[in-house]
């Protein structure tokens, strides 16, 4: 089965912090992505890779960067975190078949 | 840019009987392909079922079928024989392929606001 595994369920930080998600997969997927989840608003493209040291730019890229220096992983940057930042973050991968991407269980970010 | 829209934002159902969740669309687009996403309460998202453009038949999984309407955009989830397990919040989500500049394709989804589903005895 694949597996998709995020570093924390649930985050704390204070405002300006510099905050980093992780996430691995362990299918050797080429794709990997960003969302944000906010009720009311759904999942939302925040940044996506298509292979190591590529990305590009979802719907809502602002305040956010990445980082995808190996297949596996695939980091989600705030460099300086603010309350409007405070929500659901889910990470997912894509390997070569089209149809299905798999979602890792989320990170839960609150900026105090 | 594609839109998804899903217009209950709450639905009950009781065990064993059928819900219908509706999603539509608008796209200017031919060929795309559709999904419908599950988040049970633990947060991990699944995929449910999927549907080709290009395909008249609409999908079945088991106990989940669409109807897929394309002249309508329109794409709704039937549930037949509810389940306490089908409690969830359920995505609609559209896809289709862009070129990136010359370096290949690529694909993204789009997501719904998404419905939640409460099964009840």
């Amino acid at each position: 089965d694949v597996k998709v595994t995020q570093s924390s369920r649930y985050l704390v930080k204070r405002t300006g912090e510099k905050v980093f998600l992780e996430c691995v997969q362990d299918m050797d997927h080429e794709n990997m992505f960003w969302y944000r989840q906010d009720p009311g608003l759904g999942l939302r493209l925040i940044y996506f890779s298509y292979d190591v040291k590529m990305k590009e730019k979802g719907d809502i890229p602002e305040g956010y960067s990445v980082s995808r220096e190996k297949k596996e992983r695939f980091s989600l940057i705030l460099e300086s975190a603010s309350t409007n930042q405070t929500s659901m973050y889910l990470c997912a991968s894509r390997g070569t078949s089209i149809y299905e991407q798999f979602f890792g269980p989320g990170t839960r970010l609150t900026v105090l | 840019a594609q839109t998804v829209t899903q217009s209950q934002p709450e639905m009950s159902v009781q065990e064993a009987e059928t819900v219908t969740l509706s999603c539509t669309y608008d796209t200017s687009e031919s060929n795309y392909y559709l999904f419908w996403y599950k988040q049970p309460p633990s947060r991990q998202m699944i995929l449910v079922i999927r549907q080709e453009a290009y395909k008249q038949q609409n999908a079945t999984e088991n106990r989940f079928s669409v109807n897929f309407q394309k002249a309508a955009k329109s794409f709704s989830l039937k549930i037949s024989d509810s389940q306490l397990g089908d409690t969830a919040m359920y995505f609609c989500a559209f896809m289709k392929h862009y070129v990136l500049d010359h370096t290949g394709t690529a694909s993204k989804l789009t997501f719904g606001t998404g419905t939640r589903l409460q099964v009840t005895l």
